[in-house]
């Protein structure tokens, strides 16, 4: 069977740091990989999707970057975090777009202070 | 893009019904629903494929009315347990996915 798994599960960073959360993702090849963020009491906002390696599509554009060195590694990092970086941090998973489930990582918090 | 959840909020005693629907200005493809618990990643409950579907798990259930590009989803019988956020994913085709802005749901005993 499918699992993802992604980490650190929490983090706290001073501003002005880097930020690096991985992703991994075993049990399927070629999937297409996401970075969604997800502020305090508010929705998911999509950041990055990859539908393969060193293929990403950024969907806001910001400080964060992503990259997918290996099919079922995904990577989210940041030279200089800012405080609105904060957030819960979700990476996910799929087989394809159209009409296929998003399966969710166990979600990575970061603060930045 | 976003499709449009509504209500925003919803709180019920244990036993009451709940209905979260779920519209898009936008032709869709399909429709998602998930719950996320606080603090935790969402889960997936169903996805509906456009062809108008209806689906059911247990005492959750779901209708997909492709003609009016809405998506409702049905909580019968509600327990403790049901309380979350719910989302709603639409999907356009392609690579057009998003997420709604959610509903949060409170079951009190």
């Amino acid at each position: 069977s499918q699992t993802i798994h992604q980490w650190p599960a929490t983090l706290v960073q001073p501003v002005g740091s880097p930020l690096s959360l991985e992703c991994t993702v075993e049990g399927t090849s070629n999937p297409n990989l996401y970075w969604y963020r997800q502020a305090a009491g508010r929705g998911l906002q999509l950041l990055f999707y990859s539908i393969g390696i060193d293929q990403i599509s950024s969907e806001v554009p910001q400080n964060l970057s992503a990259s997918r060195p290996q099919d079922r590694q995904f990577i989210l990092s940041s030279k200089k975090l800012l405080l609105s970086d904060s957030g819960f941090y979700l990476c996910a998973w799929s087989e394809g777009f159209s009409g296929n489930t998003i399966y969710f990582g166990e979600g990575s918090w970061l603060t930045v202070v | 893009q976003q499709p449009v959840q509504s209500p925003q909020a919803v709180i019920l005693r244990e036993g009451e019904d709940a209905v979260i629907n779920c519209s898009s200005s936008k032709a869709l493809y399909s429709v998602h629903w998930y719950r996320q618990k606080h603090g935790e990643a969402p889960v997936f409950l169903m996805i509906l494929l456009k062809g108008g579907e209806q689906k059911g798990h247990d005492k959750i259930s779901a209708s997909f009315n492709e003609k009016k590009q809405q998506s409702s989803l049905y909580l019968t019988a509600s327990q403790l347990s049901y309380s979350g956020t719910y989302f709603c994913g639409t999907e356009l085709g392609g690579q057009n996915f998003v997420f709604g802005p959610g509903t949060r749901l409170s079951v009190l005993p």
